[in-house]
């Protein structure tokens, strides 16, 4: 089956920084990717995805890019800033399942 | 924040018993997840269901019971052959079972006694 690895398990960025999670997955046919942003008790919600046939998708300060080749995609968001601090879960689904497979999720802290 | 409900918000169960978990969504979503989130292991699937009567096996079932008499609700059962039933219970569901959004309740903190 699918599995993804996601990249770093924490993070740490000053306010207005950049901030960057990495994702890599096994399965060649897999051809969605969501990224999930889960504040602390609070439920996932999605903040972005992307389809394998779209290599970046911006909204704002956040963008996804994708590498097929390399089986690789990243959450990118630029000028963090507190309310940005929260764990991000990457995820894929394969192109024989309807269900995800998550990544172990990236807690990400913004200093003031 | 609404559409799918999940109760109760925190459930304890003793040695030996079994617990059901609530789920119910008024999206009119075909499909639905169960996932246990544990901490630094991301969410990991248990059960889903595509259709009203039909489910599929996730990656951890073993431990587990759904059912999906209504398109509305989807019930997990944490039953006593779950050893380490400790967890945050997140429930979804989407419209279809493909590449729509999966939309999460607000999960139920399981412990135990």
């Amino acid at each position: 089956g699918e599995n993804v690895e996601q990249h770093p398990s924490t993070l740490s960025v000053q306010e207005g920084d950049s901030a960057v999670i990495k994702c890599t997955y096994s399965d060649s046919a897999s051809n969605y990717f969501p990224w999930y942003k889960q504040e602390l008790g609070k439920r996932p919600q999605l903040i972005i995805d992307i389809r394998s046939n779209v290599g970046e998708k911006k909204d704002q300060r956040i963008a996804v890019t994708l590498n097929k080749t390399a089986k690789h995609f990243s959450l990118h968001i630029t000028e963090t800033q507190p309310e940005d601090s929260a764990v991000y879960f990457c995820a894929a689904r394969p192109g024989s399942a309807r269900q995800l497979t998550f990544g172990s999720g990236t807690q990400l802290t913004v200093l003031p | 924040d609404g559409g799918i409900t999940q109760s109760p918000k925190y459930l304890f169960r003793k040695e030996g018993q079994n617990v059901t978990l609530s789920c119910e969504q008024n999206l009119n979503h075909d499909a639905m997840y169960w996932y246990r989130q544990d901490p630094g292991q991301g969410l990991r699937l248990i059960y889903y269901s595509q259709i009203v009567n039909d489910f599929q096996k996730g990656d951890i079932a073993e431990g587990y019971s759904v059912s999906r008499e209504k398109k509305e609700s989807f019930p997990l059962t944490v039953t006593s052959a779950q050893k380490n039933p400790t967890a945050f219970y997140l429930c979804a569901s989407s419209l279809q079972g493909g590449v729509d959004i999966q939309y999460f309740g607000a999960g139920t903190r399981l412990s135990v006694l």
